[in-house]
């Protein structure tokens, strides 16, 4: 148990619905990072926030947006989904602003879009 | 980040020591090598890291050369809980850049 938690661990919906995956980093780390995992496409890194600031931003659709609250959960929205969107969507943190510092995983997030 | 060049497959018998190589000849001086892998599409998993000495905790052990180019983890007594798929990663880390970049990874299969 690496102690991030995403939620749901599956979900099935439509495509043009939106959906919001849920992340709750280890305790005491700043940094919530967001990666999506598809078949052909291998683990593709999406956004990362620290402590409440977007720090870095990677291959992330126009359509999905991301957001860390005061708390450090972090959401990622998907909107006006396609079916190319069904994917594994991994949250990860670490401390953060460290040389150094390690990145755990969580278990992940099953998006189909049917 | 410097790229990483690995095996795409690797078997090893049960009860054997399991040799991963990665190379990496393009490492700079403040960038780690990381290892991680990934159990049946399971978050990836931490497994070690180093920059230049060699390292071992209770999963695995990680050679580096002493030119950096390349290293190599060895999980010492494979088991069939091992078969995963195993990504070398080399990080530099600062503000702004702190992200992992997966490439291909081995995936390594260990045989009964």
């Amino acid at each position: 148990d690496s102690g991030v938690t995403q939620t749901p661990k599956h979900l099935i919906t439509a495509t043009g619905q939106r959906v919001t995956l849920r992340c709750s980093p280890r305790s005491g780390d700043l940094s919530v990072y967001w990666y999506q995992q598809s078949l052909d496409q291998g683990l593709q890194f999406l956004i990362q926030y620290y402590n409440g600031e977007e720090r870095a931003k990677g291959n992330i659709l126009e359509r999905f947006s991301a957001q860390q609250f005061p708390d450090l959960h972090s959401e990622l929205n998907l909107s006006s989904l396609e079916l190319g969107d069904s994917a594994l969507y991994f949250c990860a943190s670490s401390v953060g602003g460290a040389q150094g510092n390690t990145i755990y995983f969580g278990e992940g997030s099953w998006l189909t879009v049917v | 980040d410097a790229k990483t060049t690995q095996p795409p497959s690797m078997d090893c018998a049960e009860g054997r020591a399991a040799n991963l190589p990665c190379n990496h000849s393009t490492i700079s001086g403040n960038e780690y090598v990381y290892w991680y892998r990934q159990i049946h599409s399971q978050g990836p998993q931490y497994i070690i890291h180093g920059l230049k000495n060699n390292e071992t905790n209770e999963m695995a052990s990680l050679i580096i050369t002493e030119d950096r180019k390349s290293s190599t983890l060895i999980l010492p007594h494979a088991t069939l809980r091992d078969t995963a798929v195993y990504y070398c990663i080399v990080r530099l880390s600062f503000f702004g850049n702190e992200k992992l970049t997966f490439g291909t990874g081995t995936r390594l299969t260990i045989i009964p």
